[in-house]
């Protein structure tokens, strides 16, 4: 069955600090990965995807196959980078439905 | 493009009582899924569908609950009878082919049942 971990429920860092939040996940197989983010009062949205391999608002991402994680970074956190996220992954082909981790909530202390 | 749109964003109901969702996917989108979050979890796969298909309700409960995406019109998910264990927030996402696409979520429906 698949799987995302995270084991960490609250990252609370200061303004300037880096940022890893985790996620570990279990497949059989090669999944694809994401990271959602969801602002106070605002709705879920895509923050990246392994496969882009981009950099969004500061953000990475490495996939390791080896450790199994998506471990999201970011070398100086922002104020604005306070949010709850979610990695989720889903099967290359087929239905596509993503599988959640239960969330981390990153707090950015000023 | 308005978004995904969902209502009600709040819906109370009884013990017993209907619930029904809506959701309206994102202009020229036609795959839509739902997903269920309970308090302290993640969001859980219910079904996905396409215009006047069920493609896979892997993840809905056997009993009481349905979905449907009409030719016309928004995406329904009904909850039949419902229960205290059905209080949990319903998200909607669309996407333009499905397979391949990002999901756009909408704003959920939070629903308590009394």
């Amino acid at each position: 069955a698949q799987r995302v971990t995270q084991p960490e429920k609250l990252l609370s860092v200061f303004k300037g600090a880096p940022v890893e939040l985790k996620c570990n996940y279990s497949y059989s197989g090669s999944p694809e990965l994401f990271w959602y983010v969801q602002y106070s009062r605002q709705r879920l949205q895509l923050l990246l995807r392994h496969i882009s391999r981009e950099s969004i608002k500061g953000f990475t991402a490495d996939l390791n196959k080896g450790e199994t994680s998506f471990h999201l970074k970011k070398p100086f956190a922002q104020e604005e980078d306070s949010a709850m996220y979610y990695c989720a992954l889903s099967s290359p082909t087929g239905r596509r439905a993503l599988t959640f981790g239960s969330g981390t909530r990153l707090q950015v202390q000023p | 493009n308005a978004g995904v749109m969902q209502n009600p964003r709040h819906l109370v109901r009884r013990r017993g009582q209907e619930a029904r969702l809506r959701c309206s996917p994102m202009k020229g989108h036609s795959h839509v899924y739902w997903y269920r979050q309970l308090p302290e979890e993640g969001l859980k796969f219910m079904v996905y569908l396409q215009k006047e298909n069920i493609i896979d309700e892997s993840g809905m409960p056997k009993e009481r609950f349905s979905a449907e995406f009409p030719k016309e019109g928004p995406s329904i998910l009904r909850i039949q009878q419902v229960v205290r264990g059905d209080s949990a927030a319903y998200f909607c996402a669309s996407s333009p082919m499905g397979s391949t696409d990002t999901q756009y979520f909408g704003p959920g429906t939070r629903l308590t049942v009394l």
